[in-house]
């Protein structure tokens, strides 16, 4: 069973960088698939942040490209976030996730929320 | 970039009713690319349809989806009291964008 994990810093100061990371297990990330980040600001709907291939081909949101790094570790069987001059809204749920068939999105992490704030 | 509505905003029905919720986008999606997904308070989103109507692994056949072009179609075909959650319709095109989503609470 696929199982993912998300990690890292529940609070981010603004104008920093948030960075998280999610471990994946039950399935390795060389194996294939693309393998994403979504997030959810509180009380709101889902956001696509960009999404990996094991090869490291990146796809990013334009809304975010010019802020955005995501990057995949075969050999720990994680992929990152990176997101740069965070403000108070880049608050939200973060969550990982391995995409399925035809760009659905077929497994998901727990979530981590991170808050943005001084 | 390709923006969803979806409609309405929130259904309230009984359980044992049909719920058919509605997705719209701005610009013809490939029907390959249109999926839906359940989503409850706590909890991360579940997929229910891919491919517009192919159910995902487990999904009772109670869900269906149907749609082509820029009108998608989630129906519950008889509400069961674990259904009431938040549905959210989402598609791949040149970009990867979700609608914003209906709630479907009791009556």
């Amino acid at each position: 069973q696929v199982q993912l994990q998300e990690s890292g810093p529940g609070l981010v100061k603004p104008s920093e960088t948030l960075s998280l990371t999610c471990t994946v297990s039950g399935y390795s990330i060389s194996s294939g698939y693309h393998w994403g980040w979504i997030r959810q600001p509180p009380g709101k709907g889902l956001e696509w942040i960009g999404s990996i291939y094991h090869s490291g081909s990146t796809y990013y949101s334009p809304s975010l490209k010019s802020r955005l790094t995501i990057s995949v570790d075969t050999s720990k069987n994680q992929f990152s976030l990176k997101l740069s001059s965070v403000t108070a809204a880049d608050t939200a749920v973060y969550y990982c996730a391995r995409h399925a068939s035809a760009w659905s999105i077929g497994y998901w992490g727990q979530g981590t929320l991170v808050t943005v704030s001084s | 970039e390709i923006v969803l509505t979806q409609s309405p905003g929130t259904l309230s029905l009984s359980p044992g009713e049909r719920a058919t919720l509605s997705c719209r986008a701005s610009q013809s999606v490939s029907s390959n690319y249109l999926a839906w997904y359940q989503q409850k308070p706590g909890q991360a989103p579940r997929l229910l349809i891919y491919g517009a109507s192919s159910r995902a692994t487990g999904i009772p056949d109670r869900f269906s989806g149907s749609g082509s072009g820029t009108d998608f179609t989630l129906t519950i075909s008889r509400l069961e009291p674990e259904d009431f959650a938040v549905y959210y319709c989402q598609q791949y095109g040149s970009s990867l964008t979700f609608g914003g989503g209906t709630k479907v609470e009791i009556k």
